[in-house]
């Protein structure tokens, strides 16, 4: 009965860096949400997706990121050209309904 | 319209009492509000939820009274124990729409021993 799990815990990039974030869903659970937690802030959502098909990006800033959930494998948030600010807390979240999202225990991205 | 307010930003507690927090929203489109507890450097864990039909809901020590008129939410946890210190956030979503949830900055709520 595994729970969301992401990899890696910790990631540390130096600036202008790719950062590659790994999320597989609750066994059963079709629909990936990812969210970044600045610290000592509220969750703020990204995106949202199902299987091969991005639903709602509207969170997501517009440049160096972008995410996809694969036919097989697990979801990916892929970071370009990491800057400081990109330094936080990176939850993905899954549900089968639209309501109950269970999260993840998190990647922390440093950015140095 | 998309804020959900969230107060106190922190709450401390004697074991054994009541803690409470608040939530408010504007958009009259959400109809699911979930409240989440987040201990440091873990993901934050589904505690209690509730729609707008219903006005009380309670599991355990955990309550959410819902007040749809006011557009205002609470969370209410008796006899608060110090294993329930940790950082609690509410959140709305539209289950009509995208189904996002829309976080509070959070509380983090101390329970003295």
């Amino acid at each position: 009965n595994a729970g969301v799990m992401q990899n890696p815990r910790h990631l540390v990039r130096r600036r202008g860096q790719e950062a590659r974030l790994r999320c597989s869903p609750m066994k059963g659970h079709s629909h990936v949400y990812w969210y970044r937690q600045l610290p000592e802030e509220g969750l703020k959502f990204m995106v949202y997706l199902q299987k091969e098909n991005i639903i709602d990006e509207s969170g997501m800033p517009k440049e160096r990121f972008s995410a996809e959930f694969p036919k097989e494998g697990p979801s990916i948030l892929r970071i370009q050209q990491v800057v400081r600010g990109d330094s936080a807390a990176y939850f993905c979240a899954s549900s089968t309904r639209a309501d109950e999202q269970y999260f993840g225990p998190g990647t922390r991205l440093t950015v140095t | 319209q998309q804020q959900v307010k969230q107060s106190p930003q922190s709450l401390i507690v004697q074991k054994g009492g009541i803690s409470i927090i608040n939530c408010a929203y504007e958009n009259t489109a959400f109809d699911y509000f979930p409240w989440y507890q987040q201990f440091p450097g873990k993901g934050p864990a589904l505690l209690i939820a509730i729609r707008p039909d219903v006005s009380e809901k309670k599991e355990g020590r955990f309550t959410i009274s819902f007040n749809k008129s006011a557009k205002q939410f609470s969370l209410h946890i008796m006899d608060s124990q110090p294993g329930d210190s940790a950082t609690y956030f509410c959140a709305a979503s539209s289950t009509t729409g995208f189904q996002k949830l829309v976080f509070g900055t959070g509380t983090r709520l101390l329970v003295s021993p």
